[in-house]
């Protein structure tokens, strides 16, 4: 079974400020890596994925993470926040290939909270 | 671009009530997941089905039931009712499963069991 960890339930920083936002995984299997962004009282949006070849993959709304495989991480980036960016945040993965139909496993999620 | 539609976005129901949420997925997908996420929790797979058929099962109580239909929607059948049913769940939808695939998620139904 896989299982994800997001190392900070909540992150406060200021506007502009950069924002790293932690994910480990584990898994025996290769799987494919997700993060998605859920604004308070809304669905869940993907942000970004990566399923394959470079490890560093740019998103939506200037977020980008990087997958690491021997450190087992897919931490999300960006470089200057917005107000707009407070929301929670949700790592989630899922077994490449498989006869499993592509369940999502999500960590506990992060709450960032950008302040003026 | 055509997005997964839930409906109703908000139920109430007592305990012991029955509940059927819906879910209709973009078009031409052909895969539809039901999570479930409790007050601050993060969300939770229920089940999935491709192409009409049960694709996979997680942790979902004997107390609930769903399915496909031919034209891709699907609902989630719950009853009984307990006030820990109380929950966002969310509808998910994707094409070609068992690939890279993304899943498009709904705006999710809000139930509160009373």
């Amino acid at each position: 079974a896989q299982s994800v960890t997001q190392l900070d339930s909540q992150v406060p920083v200021f506007e502009e400020a950069p924002v790293e936002l932690r994910c480990n995984y584990s898994s025996s299997v290769s799987v494919y890596l997700f993060w998605y962004v859920q604004y308070p009282n809304q669905g869940l949006q993907l942000l970004l994925k990566y399923l394959s070849g470079s490890t560093l993959v740019k998103g939506i709304n200037g977020f980008e993470a990087e997958f690491n495989k021997s450190q087992t991480s897919f931490h999300l980036r960006k470089p200057s926040v917005h107000i707009s960016d407070t929301a929670e945040y949700f790592c989630a993965v899922k077994i490449a290939g498989g006869t499993s139909y592509g369940k999502l496993t999500f960590g506990q999620g992060t709450i960032l909270t950008v302040h003026p | 671009a055509a997005g997964v539609i839930q409906s109703p976005r908000h139920l109430i129901k007592e305990k012991r009530e029955t509940a059927t949420l819906k879910c209709y997925p973009i078009p031409r997908h052909d895969t539809v997941y039901w999570y479930q996420q409790g007050p601050g929790q993060d969300p939770q797979f229920l089940i999935s089905f491709y192409e009409k058929m049960q694709s996979d099962k997680g942790s979902i109580p004997d107390r609930f039931s769903a399915q496909q239909f031919s034209d891709y929607h699907s609902e989630l059948n719950m009853s009984s009712l307990e006030l820990g049913d109380s929950a966002l769940y969310f509808c998910a939808s994707s094409l070609l499963a068992g690939a890279g695939d993304t899943q498009y998620f709904g705006p999710g139904t809000r139930l509160t069991v009373l």
